[in-house]
This record gives structure tokens, sequence and C-alpha cells, in this order.
């Protein structure tokens, strides 16, 4: 079982701070990675799936970007809200694995008014 | 709409007791997935399936058993060998064109799933 870690586990930003959080997957066999947003009593949302070292991805006031080659994603939210409050789920995938994602167990996310 | 639905929402096991947890998708995909989630952990892959009449096990199997029989439907079972069965369980669903890059997966609402 590969290893993903998520870091931190929880955070709590006040309404219009910015703040990111990592995931951390292994550098070798890599083939996407994917973040998820899930909120409380909702299904898990997809944000990105990401293929390429240096990509960066942006959604709204969230954005991801990936390092391949260390292993590592930030994903940053810019001027949050409360809506933005959940846990932040990044899973990896690996070349021989087709379409098994390995998650991190998330990013608690608290955005307080 | 399209999407997936799991039922039920809440599940009580009885000690000796299988239970089957559904999942239907209506959103034409080929490859479907259940997870099952803990406290504290990520989610992890119990049985995924790429196509009818096909699965295979994932990280944590044992105690498990699907069928997929038809492209929509992808049930789980929970047998009384699963010991620890207290969980949260989330079926999901992607397409499986791996081609064109990746795709990312469809969540259902989820069932927890508790012993009485």
């Amino acid at each position: 079982i590969l290893n993903v870690e998520q870091s931190p586990q929880s955070l709590h930003v006040q309404e219009g701070d910015s703040t990111n959080f990592t995931c951390s997957f292994p550098s070798s066999n890599f083939y996407a990675l994917h973040w998820y947003r899930w909120e409380t009593a909702k299904s898990p949302e997809a944000l990105f799936v990401m293929t390429l070292n240096g990509d960066e991805k942006k959604k709204g006031r969230i954005s991801a970007t990936l390092n391949t080659k260390e292993g590592y994603s930030y994903l940053y939210i810019k001027g949050s809200q409360p809506e933005d409050s959940a846990t932040y789920l990044c899973a990896f995938q690996s070349a021989d694995s087709w379409g098994k994602l390995q998650f991190g167990a998330g990013t608690q996310v608290v955005v307080t008014p | 709409d399209g999407g997936i639905t799991q039922s039920p929402k809440y599940l009580f096991r009885k000690e000796g007791q299988n239970v089957t947890l559904s999942c239907e998708q209506n959103l034409n995909h080929d490859a479907m997935y259940w997870y099952r989630q803990d406290p504290g952990q990520g989610l992890r892959l119990i049985y995924y399936s790429q196509i009818v009449n096909d699965f295979q096990k994932g990280d944590i199997a044992e105690g498990y058993s699907v069928s997929r029989e038809k492209k929509e439907s992808f049930p789980l079972t929970v047998t009384s060998a699963q010991k620890n069965p207290t969980a949260f369980y989330l079926c999901a669903s992607s397409t499986k064109d791996r081609g064109s890059g990746n795709q990312p997966q469809h969540f259902g609402d989820g069932t927890r799933l508790s012993i009485l």
C-alpha cells in the first residue's frame, strides 16, 4: 500500500484569508494526482486531476500545483469563504494501477466568518 | 440527473449476519469502486470492477464480496467474516478511458454501517 500523506490534518481560517496545504505521494511510478472536496453530508466532489510535472490548475478561488519529481502537490484557497469549509482529499494514481486511487486522510478546512 | 445512488443511508448489522449495500449509477461508467472510511484514515479500496462480470480485490477485501451483473449496479455484501464492519462506505464510478488522461471518480452519498 502506497503512502499518501496530507498536512495539516485540519486548519482554521478566517474569512477572507488565503491558505494552502500539502499532499505528498511517492515520486516513482507516477500517473496522476487527484484532488477532491468533501463537504459535510455530501459526496466527495472532484476538483482537479493533475498529470504533468509543474502543472497548475485553477477552479475559481482554488488552485493546485504539482511536483512529481519530489512527490508533492499544494492546494491553495484564495480569499477563503465559509462555503470553502470542507475536507480536501488528495489521491495518488500509480502508472500500474489502472484507475485505482490511494487516498490521503484529508485536510479539514474550517472557515470562520 | 445523472449520478450515483447508494442505499440505505444507515444500516445496522446483527452478529453473524450478512448485509448488502446497494450502489447504482446512471452515468454509463464502466468502472465502479467500493471504499471504506474509518476515522482519521483515508478512503481504502475494498473492491473494484472495470467491466461487467469482472471485479478485483482492493486493499481490504477480506470479509466482503461483490457482484457486477449489470453495468449500472455494484452491490457490496459485508459478510459475517468481517469482524469490524462498523464504518462509512462509499461507492464511486469512473469512465474507463485511460488514454485521454485520467478521469475523476464520481461518488455516492455513502452508507453508514453499525453493529447492533
